[in-house]
């Protein structure tokens, strides 16, 4: 069956720091799509990255890098200088090629951005 | 566009109480799904639907019924609500896998 794992539930650190939130797949199916979302204190789910499971290439977005690693069934997020708005719950989230289109998410980690 | 609309954002129910939570999506997707979100467990599906008039359990169904008789709208129902109900729930839409929109969530408390 499915699974994501999100090991780290709260992450401290100081503004300007780098931070790596780890990401932890299980999945039977070779096509998936797997995903990043961010929820600020105000609630909303905000998409921040979609990788299909063909596409092993890093991708870097500003401040933001994903690191996938099929190997070792990981999809890790790292925030690089980071900055107090970036305070947020981060979740990963995985859906099956197979399936009806299902999300499946992880329980998250709450970064906490200090001044 | 609108996107994905949830009705209501907020509500308190008293337990034994029925509700109907509305979602509306303006962007012609199939799939249509009902989350919960509760502290420390992430986001778990509780029922979803691949096309009008066709509905299935999710990962934590009991308690809830769902409808999608127009491709636009699902409603989530509960028919008689518990302490255990209280979550945030939302809502999404998707083409299959290839793009989730999100509402902006119901905040809902059962006293």
């Amino acid at each position: 069956a499915q699974k994501v794992t999100q090991a780290q539930t709260e992450i401290s650190v100081v503004e300007k720091e780098d931070v790596t939130l780890d990401c932890v797949y299980e999945t039977r199916d070779t096509t998936y799509y797997l995903f990043w979302y961010k929820q600020p204190p105000s609630g909303e789910l905000v998409f921040l990255i979609r990788r299909n499971s063909f596409d092993e290439q890093n991708e870097i977005s500003g401040r933001y890098s994903w690191n996938f690693q099929k190997s070792t069934s990981s999809f890790n997020f790292t925030i690089t200088a980071s900055q107090v708005v970036d305070s947020a719950v981060y979740f990963c989230a995985l859906s099956e090629g197979g399936s009806q289109g299902n999300l499946i998410f992880g329980k998250g980690t709450k970064l906490s951005v200090k001044p | 566009n609108a996107g994905v609309t949830q009705t209501p954002k907020f509500r308190v129910l008293k337990t034994g109480q029925s509700m109907t939570l509305l979602c509306a999506q303006d962007m012609n997707h199939e799939y249509m799904y009902w989350y919960r979100q509760d502290p420390g467990m992430g986001l778990r599906l509780i029922h979803y639907s691949v096309g009008e008039g066709t509905t299935a359990k999710g990962e934590v169904p009991d308690g809830y019924n769902v409808s999608r008789l127009k491709k636009q709208n699902f409603l989530l129902g509960l028919e008689s609500a518990a302490p255990s109900q209280t979550s945030v729930y939302f809502c999404a839409s998707s083409m299959r896998r290839y793009g989730y929109t999100f509402g902006s969530g119901t905040r809902l408390t059962v006293v």
